[in-house]
C-alpha cells in the first residue's frame, strides 16, 4: 500500500482565516479524493483532485471555498477558506492504491488533519 | 439516492464474544465494497470485496459479500479489547469515489 502523510497533523483556527492541507504519496497515484469528516459523523466526500485540472467537487461542496491543488502524481492540497466554527472537521486525503483495477481499487487514507475553528 | 446503510449503530461485547456487523447498499455504478477499523483520525484499510460469496479473511476478521442482496457481513471471533473502534463500510462507485455507511462503534470489555 503507499505511504500518505498529511500536514498539519492538527491545528486551530480563527473564523474567516483560511488553512491549507498538504498531502503527500510516497508513490504516483492516478486517484486523489479528499473527505471530511465532522464531529460524530461519518466521512463526506468533498472532491477528486485531478492532476493537471481542476477538481470534481461533490455537491454541496465549492471551489471558492475548498480549492484543490494536484500539480503532480504524488502531491495535492486542499484548503479550508473564510473558516467558520463549521468547518471543525477532520479532513483526510485518500489514494487508490496500486493494481491493474479490473477488480477494483484498495483506497488508502492518510493520518488527517483534525481542524477546529474558533 | 446512493445510501449506504450499517447495523447495529453500536454494540457492546465481552472480550472472546464473536461479532457480526452488517452493510447493506443501494449504489449505481458499484464497483466494490470496502471496510475500513477507525480508532483515532484515520480509517485503517480492512478488506475490499468485489464479487460476491467469497470470503476474505485476515487473522481473527472475514468478510465477504452478497451481491444478490446488495449486502456485506464483517466478522469478528475471539474478540479482544484491541478490537474497539468504529467499523466503517464504504462502496466505490465507477470513479473510485467513496460512500461511507455512519458506521458500527464496537465496544468489547475485558
Amino acid at each position: 500500500s503507499a505511504v500518505i502523510s498529511q500536514k498539519p497533523s492538527r491545528d486551530i483556527c480563527q473564523r474567516g482565516t483560511s488553512l491549507t492541507i498538504q498531502c503527500q504519496v510516497d508513490s504516483q497515484v492516478t486517484m486523489m479524493f479528499w473527505y471530511r469528516q465532522q464531529p460524530g459523523q461519518s466521512l463526506t466526500l468533498i472532491a477528486t483532485a485531478n492532476q493537471g485540472s481542476e477538481a470534481t467537487y461533490e455537491s454541496g461542496f465549492v471551489i471558492d471555498k475548498f480549492p484543490i491543488s494536484r500539480p503532480n502524481l504524488t502531491f495535492s492540497t486542499l484548503t479550508v477558506s473564510n473558516m467558520s466554527p463549521e468547518d471543525s472537521s477532520i479532513y483526510l486525503c485518500s489514494v487508490e492504491g496500486p493494481g491493474t483495477g479490473r477488480m477494483g481499487y484498495e483506497q488508502y487514507f492518510g493520518p488527517g488533519t483534525r481542524l477546529t475553528v474558533t | 439516492e446512493d445510501k449506504v446503510v450499517q447495523s447495529p449503530l453500536s454494540l457492546v461485547v465481552h472480550e472472546g464474544d464473536t461479532v457480526t456487523l452488517n452493510c447493506s447498499y443501494e449504489v449505481t455504478n458499484f464497483r466494490s465494497l470496502l471496510w475500513y477499523k477507525q480508532e483515532k483520525k484515520a480509517p485503517t484499510f480492512l478488506f475490499m470485496l468485489t464479487s460476491s460469496g467469497i470470503e476474505k479473511k485476515s487473522g481473527r476478521l472475514s468478510s465477504i459479500l452478497d451481491k444478490k442482496e446488495l449486502s456485506s457481513i464483517l466478522n469478528i471471533t475471539a474478540t479482544q479489547t484491541g478490537d474497539s473502534a468504529i467499523y466503517l463500510c464504504a462502496v466505490a462507485d465507477s470513479w473510485g469515489k467513496l460512500q461511507f455507511g455512519a458506521g458500527t462503534q464496537v465496544v468489547v470489555t475485558p
